[in-house]
């Protein structure tokens, strides 16, 4: 079975500072790769995807994740974020191979920017 | 734009009621998944369907039971609600076939309390 873990599920950070999730998976064939977003409120939106081609990939709102294929992670990041990116943020897998288009998701992180 | 309908964002309801919670998608996608989402658990699949009348069971489909008698419209039923499904709860869909890539759009959730 698919599995998906982030790490440090509270996370806290000034405006100006750089973010870094990390998303690591444990299925070990060809694989579609998302992160999504939810904004206080709001629903469950696509910040960005990955399915082939250059690993590194941007999303929306000046993110980008690096697709490490042999460490079998996809770590989110910005360089600097703003309090508007106080949102909880979700790591999700698709296994190609199931032919289903199910999606494992993982626990998620939740993001506190103060201004 | 895509769009996913949830009929109720919020409902309240007594232990022992019969609940219905209603999607409706249209973009003529073939798969519909509903989601409960609970602090620090993340998004975990109660069940999902790739055709009209057709349904399987996601990873915690106990206690819920769902309908797809068109394919615009997915309903997730709690027979009998019970406190412990006190949660919020979200339906997706997405694409099926070679043009599937697992991507998924939400709708904007359904918070359900039950006293």
């Amino acid at each position: 079975a698919q599995s998906v873990s982030q790490h440090n599920h509270h996370v806290i950070l000034s405006e100006a500072a750089s973010l870094e999730l990390g998303c690591n998976y444990s299925y070990g064939g060809t694989v579609n790769l998302f992160w999504y977003v939810q904004y206080p409120g709001q629903h469950l939106q696509l910040l960005l995807k990955y399915f082939s081609g250059d690993p590194l990939v941007k999303g929306i709102k000046g993110f980008e994740a690096e697709f490490i294929k042999s460490k079998f992670s996809f770590n989110l990041r910005k360089p600097s974020v703003q309090w508007s990116d106080t949102a909880e943020y979700f790591c999700a897998v698709n296994a190609r191979l199931y032919g289903n288009n199910r999606l494992a998701f993982g626990k998620g992180n939740q993001v506190v920017v103060i201004p | 734009d895509v769009k996913v309908t949830q009929s109720s964002r919020y409902l309240v309801k007594r232990t022992g009621e019969k609940v219905f919670l209603e999607c409706v998608q249209d973009m003529d996608h073939e798969n519909m998944f509903w989601y409960r989402q609970d602090p620090g658990l993340g998004l975990r699949l109660i069940y999902f369907s790739y055709d009209v009348k057709m349904k399987e069971k996601g990873d915690i489909p106990e206690g819920y039971s769902v309908s797809r008698e068109k394919k615009e419209r997915f309903s997730l039923i709690l027979e009998s609600a019970s406190t412990n499904q006190t949660s919020m709860y979200l339906c997706a869909s997405s694409q099926a076939g070679t043009g599937g890539t697992g991507e998924l759009f939400f709708g904007e959730g359904s918070r359900l309390t039950v006293l």
